[in-house]
This record gives structure tokens, C-alpha cells and sequence, in this order.
């Protein structure tokens, strides 16, 4: 049982690029969620899912896309990296609503 | 005004001081409260559910106080492995899992 699997770990991508965060879970977690952590501040939700082929926007949205095809994986994906998306990604997962959330180990992105 | 409010700290104690944070939620229909402890560079980790009766677990209590929207975090002889920030989580409905995260209270637990 590993958990909640994110990959890659570290990425540093040039301005326009684009690229896509995994996100794997083996618990069976119907509720996904990304958020993201900027110094200073707290983790702010960008995208959540409550089910496989549902996907809601959460408080930062813009610039990333969500899908989840099943309901082990829900990757995120970055569009054209801004400087602005610098940050520490975080996938978690949770068995339903009001339960507390399991956490990946997150990814450190860096765009140049 | 932030959904969930901390202050940011630093909270700096010595060895078996107490220490008390509190977090302010502004969304009264609020149901499920958490604090998660997060050390440098690292996942969020459950530290414990806050119930409405309050709850303990060993030197940590966690209250409650729905009339006034703020749940508290009481440490009790602190140790220095306590040292981390405290992350207070409301959740505003049970049926999108949408967690809100309060910015976090750092803890530094000196010898």
C-alpha cells in the first residue's frame, strides 16, 4: 500500500512550457484534491474531485487543468508555465468529504 | 477576510512551556475541523480531528468554539521535536471534500 504516489518530485521548467503532475493513489480514495504552497502562505486549493469523471475548481484554477479518468490518478497539468506557478504542489486524497486528507510527498517546481 | 485565519508566529517557548494557538473560520455552515502539523519541505500530516466536545490526545488538546468560529490547539510540556507549524483545516462541506488551509503557526521549541 504505497499511499499517495506524486511524480516527479523535483521539475524546473522555462517559461511556456508545459507539463503534466502525476498523481496515483491505491486506497480506493474517491475524493482527490491538488493544492499548492507559496511561502508565507497556506496550501490554497487549485483543482478537486469528488469521483472519477468529475472535477471541480477550487480557489486558484487558472493556468491548470484537471481530469480523472479513474479513480487512482489525477494528474495535473500546467498549460504554459508562468514564473507565477513556482511553487510546491501537493496531491492528496481522502475516502469521502469529512475525512482527514492522506498527502504525497509533494513536487518543488520551479519555472525560469 | 481569509477563510481560515492563523497568526503566522513565530511562536518561540522553551522545553515543557504550554503554548496555545487558535484559528478563526469565517464560514459558520463549517463542519469538519482538523489541525495537520507540517515540518520544513515536507507533506502536511493529521495531528488530530477536532470534535465539538473537544478532544485529547496525550499533550495535545484541541477545542471547539462554534458561537465564536475559532477552534484552539493547546500544547502541553513541549518537547523540541514539537518545533514545526501547525496547520488549522476547516472543511466547508462534506460533499466536495474542499479542505480550507489557514496559513499556519510556527512552533520553535527551545533547549
Amino acid at each position: 500500500n504505497a499511499g499517495v504516489t506524486q511524480t516527479p518530485k523535483f521539475q524546473v521548467l522555462k517559461t511556456g512550457q508545459s507539463m503534466t503532475l502525476q498523481c496515483a493513489q491505491d486506497m480506493n480514495h474517491e475524493y482527490m484534491s491538488w493544492y499548492r504552497q507559496d511561502p508565507g502562505m497556506g496550501l490554497r486549493l487549485i483543482h478537486y474531485s469528488v469521483g472519477a469523471g468529475i472535477t471541480d475548481q477550487g480557489e486558484v484554477p487558472n493556468g491548470y487543468n484537471v481530469s480523472r479518468s479513474t479513480t487512482e490518478d489525477f494528474p495535473l497539468r500546467l498549460l504554459s508555465a508562468a514564473p507565477s506557478q513556482t511553487s510546491v504542489y501537493f496531491c492528496a486524497s481522502t475516502v469521502r468529504g469529512n475525512s482527514p486528507l492522506h498527502f504525497g510527498n509533494g513536487t518543488r517546481l520551479t519555472v525560469t | 477576510r481569509k477563510e481560515v485565519e492563523q497568526d503566522p508566529g513565530p511562536f518561540n517557548v522553551p522545553e515543557g512551556a504550554t503554548v496555545a494557538f487558535n484559528c478563526t473560520y469565517s464560514n459558520s455552515a463549517s463542519q469538519s475541523f482538523f489541525w495537520y502539523r507540517q515540518d520544513c519541505r515536507k507533506e502536511p500530516k493529521l495531528l488530530m480531528s477536532v470534535y465539538s466536545s473537544g478532544n485529547e490526545d496525550g499533550r495535545f488538546t484541541a477545542q471547539l468554539n462554534r458561537a465564536s468560529q475559532y477552534i484552539s490547539l493547546l500544547i502541553r510540556d513541549s518537547k523540541l521535536s514539537d518545533s514545526a507549524t501547525y496547520l488549522c483545516v476547516v472543511l466547508g462541506s462534506s460533499n466536495t471534500g474542499k479542505l480550507i488551509f489557514g496559513q499556519g503557526t510556527t512552533l520553535q521549541v527551545k533547549p
